[in-house]
């Protein structure tokens, strides 16, 4: 039973233009979300979160956008930059547990010069 | 050192072997987790503790044994383990403010592999 969907395990975006992550969850119990970014040989990093009584949390480059009727999450970095090629994870809190982070599979984002 | 560590990096153990993975977080928090990451799979959540007391144990079998001595170490000991028990073992960290949700920092993980 999985609860939380990337269906994009790649996706390639030019410099300067923006990167669109995606992710879909089933669980209406999940009310804290989160996205990760891990490059290789390394653990995931904390990016960005945003709770449920929010639909949009900004930082930097990084925006984070919740619809919460639609059961969707996705992350946008403008302007995308080389630096950003890593994978990137959805995580979700909540239904139950304010320890258990349910995690995406990931997708790889390739930013090409 | 800063954040959080894990030794050792890399380990190979046969399925008779005893071997302990290490965590130790420099962040000042309170609750550590051990999570699983097979091939193709998501992370998931092994173990958790929190103010030294486990909180939370995801149906792990019993082969997988965690300790927490104090709130800047946790270790898993590993006995018996199996070939399908080959995965990368990340270590985190939060601070547990009760009934609000934290942010979880990561290690870098052991690569276990079981022959």
């Amino acid at each position: 039973d999985q609860q939380v969907k990337q269906n994009s395990p790649s996706l390639s975006v030019q410099e300067g233009r923006i990167s669109i992550l995606n992710c879909d969850y089933t669980n209406s119990m999940f009310d804290y979300f989160l996205w990760y970014k891990k490059y290789p040989a390394e653990g995931p990093t904390f990016l960005i979160s945003i709770s449920s009584i929010k639909d949009k949390n900004e930082d930097g480059r990084f925006t984070v956008f919740l619809n919460k009727s639609a059961k969707h999450l996705s992350l946008h970095i403008v302007p995308s930059q080389p630096g950003d090629s890593a994978v990137y994870f959805c995580a979700f809190l909540g239904g139950g547990s304010n320890y258990k982070l349910t995690f995406g599979k990931g997708t790889l984002l390739t930013v090409n010069p | 050192e800063t954040g959080v560590t894990q030794t050792p990096r890399h380990l190979v153990m046969g399925m008779t072997n005893k071997k302990s993975l290490k965590c130790e977080q420099h962040l000042g928090h309170n609750a550590m987790y051990w999570y699983k990451q097979s091939a193709k799979k998501p992370l998931e959540l092994m173990f958790v503790y929190s103010l030294e007391e486990r909180v939370e144990n995801n149906s792990v079998p019993s082969r997988f044994s965690p300790e927490c001595p104090n709130s800047s170490h946790l270790f898993l000991h590993l006995h018996t383990l199996q070939p399908e028990d080959s995965a990368l073992y990340l270590c985190a960290s939060s601070q547990d403010r009760g009934r609000t949700y934290n942010e979880q920092f990561f290690g870098p993980g052991t690569r276990l592999t079981v022959l």
